[in-house]
């Protein structure tokens, strides 16, 4: 999971579902897909997690597909406050420890 | 209640000058680490301690040294500061080491030499 692409940037209007969608071809049997969310000076907040299939949580929900080599990040009904940097992250097993991949991201960008 | 803390947020220095920014955590939680985020916003980790033990070191210049004087903090300082030291300096914290995606950022300091 360690490469990861997404778009760059997304415009949405409030009310509406905005799917973000990852790629990550190289993902490892033993990796989970995860997002986070930046808003500006701020630090990233975790989002969501999940492994396979679908995952929902009170923020957000995630689509696996079977071959795990895409993800997409659902957020229904976004509202101005949702206008953040979203991250699809991979993640490196060191010798000891988990290093966080951050990429590019996602900057979504939500209008009234 | 603030999870993970920093301080200063902010911090403007000259060139040359050594600099420390301190980082505290009241989540219980056995492993922290550093991120540095760039003008391009990049993100990238620095290091990481387990339980008061250095687990990652990224290529960092040795001018960048952890220290971690208990498992709730994880102070870095840094000597001879140079223009390319600034960004955005995140201190981030975990339950575990191992398979650590959730991980608990702060705030940031912000790191400003001219």
């Amino acid at each position: 999971l360690a490469k990861t692409t997404q778009p760059i940037s997304m415009d949405s209007y409030e009310g509406q579902e905005v799917n973000i969608t990852c790629s990550h071809n190289n993902i490892a049997t033993n990796d989970y897909i995860t997002w986070y969310q930046q808003f500006p000076s701020q630090g990233p907040r975790f989002i969501i997690q999940g492994y396979k299939t679908k995952v929902t949580n009170e923020v957000a929900s995630l689509f696996i597909p079977a071959d795990r080599k895409s993800s997409t990040l659902s957020l229904p009904r976004v509202s101005l406050s949702d206008t953040a940097v979203y991250y699809c992250l991979g993640a490196e097993y060191r010798s000891a420890g988990t290093a966080l991949i951050f990429g590019k991201g996602t900057t979504l960008s939500v209008s009234s | 209640d603030t999870a993970v803390s920093q301080t200063p947020k902010y911090l403007v220095t000259q060139m040359g000058n050594d600099k420390s920014i301190k980082c505290e955590q009241n989540l219980g939680h056995d492993t922290m680490y550093w991120y540095k985020q760039d003008s391009k916003k990049f993100l990238k980790i620095m290091f990481s301690y387990n339980n008061k033990e250095l687990i990652i070191n990224e290529t960092v210049p040795n001018r960048f040294s952890p220290k971690s004087p208990d498992k709730a903090h994880l102070n870095l300082h840094i000597n001879s500061l140079e223009l390319g030291d600034s960004a955005v300096y995140f201190c981030a914290s975990s339950a575990t080491s191992n398979g650590a995606y959730e991980q608990y950022f702060g705030p940031g300091t912000r790191l400003t030499v001219t």
